[in-house]
């Protein structure tokens, strides 16, 4: 596609409830970050892929939360037992190089809403 | 720790004043420096970006303002439009050794342009 996708847009989650958050960056992307961004707040870096290498996953809050990349393309953002404080819009972003951000442009996708009741 | 600090948190200016956002850091191994705007329900678009070794840069009506010494660096937009009220994400991100390197993003200005 001619941008990062995310699914679902919208999601509403029972408290305990596991969801899985869907990102397809842009067609040969290398690089693809999931970032959480709470209400009235800047991202913040959950996890980072180069190709389907997770490299660095420091910024995931607890155990609960998991990412992969199988294949090198599609990214599934999973949180077990999700906790109200989950609640935020989680990005994926994505940039064509695997090297460091030095005119490497990161293109986010719209994010999915994530609300625990 | 936040390692990018911006203000104001809000900003309300007349069409066809000068907007500016203003962001300073801590770690001096940040070498990359966007500004991104966000419109509701939107995720975050590049905006402008600057490396350390350059003072300003400037694209149409946006332009980036850097001190290396005092470790800041801010966003001007002329002649503020009503389309761009916004929030605006400064940001900064460093070369890490494994070849890689993630934003660090600062709280967001809301700005409304008023008519």
């Amino acid at each position: 596609g001619a941008g990062v996708s995310q699914s679902p847009r919208y999601k509403v989650a029972k408290r305990g409830q596991d969801v899985a958050l869907r990102c397809d960056p842009i067609s040969g992307h290398v690089s693809l970050f999931w970032y959480q961004q709470a209400l009235g707040q800047g991202p913040e870096f959950l996890t980072y892929f180069q190709n389907e290498a997770q490299l660095d996953k420091s910024g995931l809050p607890s155990d609960r939360f998991f990412a992969e990349r199988p294949e090198g393309s599609v990214s599934t953002l999973k949180i077990q037992r999700t906790q109200q404080e989950d609640s935020a819009v989680y990005l994926c972003a994505s940039s064509l190089a695997s090297w460091g951000a030095l005119g490497n442009t990161i293109y986010f996708g719209e994010g999915s809403w994530l609300t625990v009741v | 720790q936040q390692q990018v600090k911006q203000s104001p948190q809000s900003l309300i200016v007349q069409k066809g004043g000068i907007s500016i956002i203003n962001c300073a850091y801590e770690n001096t191994a940040f070498d990359y420096f966007p500004w991104y705007q966000q419109f509701p329900g939107k995720g975050p678009a590049l905006l402008i970006a600057i490396r350390p070794d350059v003072s300003e840069k400037k694209e149409g009506r946006f332009t980036i303002s850097f001190n290396k010494s005092a470790k800041q660096f801010s966003l001007h937009i002329m002649d503020s439009q009503p389309g761009d009220s916004a929030t605006y994400f400064c940001a900064a991100s460093t070369h890490e050794n494994s070849g890689y390197s993630t934003l660090t993003f600062g709280k967001g200005t809301m700005l409304l342009v008023s008519p």
